[in-house]
């Protein structure tokens, strides 16, 4: 069965960085796609971008352009979500995501997830 | 930008049948996804490509669609599938991904 194992629970003051990591286990990490999604508390699903842990490709949502980097270690299979300045609406659980492509739509990438990690809350607090 | 609209809820009886809704414009061109999410948990797949179910999901839940509409259906409800269901899709570019805003089921 895929695993996605995120990094614990963060507490940052506004204005610092967050950087967020999900290992993959169980499946060939550098044939799909990782995705990174946030939820605020009580709020619904906002996809922040995805990368190609082949190729270190990666693509952002035009909202998180220029605060969001999205990496990826091929030798341990991990793949790390950066987000910089942060206020207080930044406050939300991130959560990385597999993209299933091929069966589950008509190219490599679908845009959209069949493995989620558990979440990682992060909260922005002065 | 690209929209994707659901009811905010939808309530029924157990064992009744219950349609969750999601419009968007980019829905006759794109794939739909449907997604579980009970409380503290994180999301589950249970329809991809409009109507297809992913192994392990039980047979009453499907999908259709219809312009730009996709539905989920879920039949012969049960009180364990009491939680926030999201639609997604990508742009008609493909280059970003979209959510509903998400319908909370409740089982009375």
């Amino acid at each position: 069965q895929v695993q996605l194992v995120q990094s614990g629970a963060e507490v940052k003051k506004p204005g610092a960085s967050v950087k967020v990591s999900c290992k993959a286990s169980r499946y060939a990490f550098t044939s799909y796609y990782l995705h990174w999604v946030r939820q605020a508390p009580g709020q619904g699903l906002e996809w922040m971008g995805m990368i190609n842990p082949g190729g270190g490709y990666t693509r952002y949502a035009q909202k998180f352009q220029g605060r969001v980097t999205m990496t990826r270690d091929t030798s341990t299979s991990t793949v790390y979500m950066e987000l910089s300045s942060l206020r207080s609406d930044d406050t939300a659980v991130y959560y990385c995501a597999r993209d299933p492509g091929g069966a589950y739509c008509s190219s490599t990438t679908c845009y959209a997830f069949d493995y989620w990690g558990q979440g990682t809350l992060v909260t922005v607090s002065s | 930008s690209y929209e994707l609209t659901q009811p905010p809820s939808v309530s029924v009886s157990p064992g009744q049948t219950a349609r969750i809704t999601c419009s968007g414009d980019a829905l006759p061109k794109q794939y739909a996804y449907w997604y579980q999410q009970k409380a503290g948990q994180a999301p589950v797949l249970v329809i991809y490509k409009d109507s297809e179910r992913p192994s392990g999901i039980p047979e009453r839940f499907s999908g259709s669609s219809s312009g730009t509409t996709v539905t989920l259906t879920i039949s012969g409800v049960q009180a364990e599938d009491e939680a926030d269901y999201y639609c997604q899709s990508a742009d008609s570019s493909s280059t970003s991904v979209e959510f509903g805003g998400g319908t909370k089921l409740t089982v009375l």
